[in-house]
């Protein structure tokens, strides 16, 4: 299966730690795309990159949080300091570039993140 | 900003019935809208997609959806259901700016 890969699939850290998710999206996908769901709503956006560029950053990221994806492959998302109402799915998604924004996106199976 | 409306959190019905999931955005320009389909412990997948054309759009598993553009509206419909179809269902709109707004999802269970 060439899908979304994310890692882990489960982190539980305690309250102040940092924590890094990883996302490897479908190879020839140049858009990279993260979100964040909790329990009840769907996935909220947070970033997205096209190619190693982070073009677009949420108000919900805070300054504790900071992704990247330094050379237009995987990428990275990491949470400093981490506070109860981080505990959440973060789910990854990736689409093609061309042809628009009604490219589909496909996500990964998501890092569960428990806050003790 | 775009925000997206979904109807019903919780759906029961049984194999056969039919099926019509509520979905209601607001934003004045031109959009793209999605379905999602997450089926229990699976990945959230692509069910279908409207992004112009014929406002009717049919996607996998028997699933079609209605764009009604003067009531911001984009329903999902499946005539009959299978016991498969219990999952939860997402509806997303994106503009030009490729990032998905979604609703709070509906859970819809078939029972056998």
């Amino acid at each position: 299966d060439t899908g979304v890969s994310q890692n882990p699939r489960h982190k539980i850290t305690k309250r102040g730690q940092n924590v890094t998710f990883r996302c490897d999206p479908i190879s020839e996908h140049n858009r990279l795309y993260w979100y964040r769901q909790t329990l009840g709503q769907g996935p909220e956006f947070l970033t997205y990159f096209q190619n190693e560029a982070q073009l677009e950053k949420s108000r919900l990221l805070s300054d504790r949080f900071s992704a990247e994806r330094p050379k237009g492959s995987f990428s990275t998302l990491e949470i400093q300091r981490t506070e109860q109402g981080d505990s959440a799915m973060y789910l990854c998604a990736s689409s093609l570039a061309a042809g628009g924004a009604d490219q589909p996106q496909h996500f990964g199976d998501g890092t569960r993140l428990s806050i003790l | 900003a775009q925000s997206v409306s979904q109807h019903n959190h919780h759906v029961i019905l049984s194999e056969a019935a039919s099926l019509e999931l509520g979905c209601n955005y607001s934003y004045g320009g031109t959009v793209n809208l999605f379905w999602y389909v997450q089926y229990p412990g699976q990945h959230l997948q692509l069910l279908l997609k409207y992004f112009s054309g014929d406002p009717l759009v049919k996607g996998i598993k028997g699933f079609e959806a209605e764009f009604i553009k003067s009531k911001f509206s984009f329903n999902l419909r499946k005539p009959s259901v299978q016991w498969s179809d219990t999952a939860e269902y997402f509806c997303a709109v994106n503009a030009y700016d490729y990032k998905l707004s979604f609703g709070a999802g509906t859970t819809v269970t078939v029972r056998a």
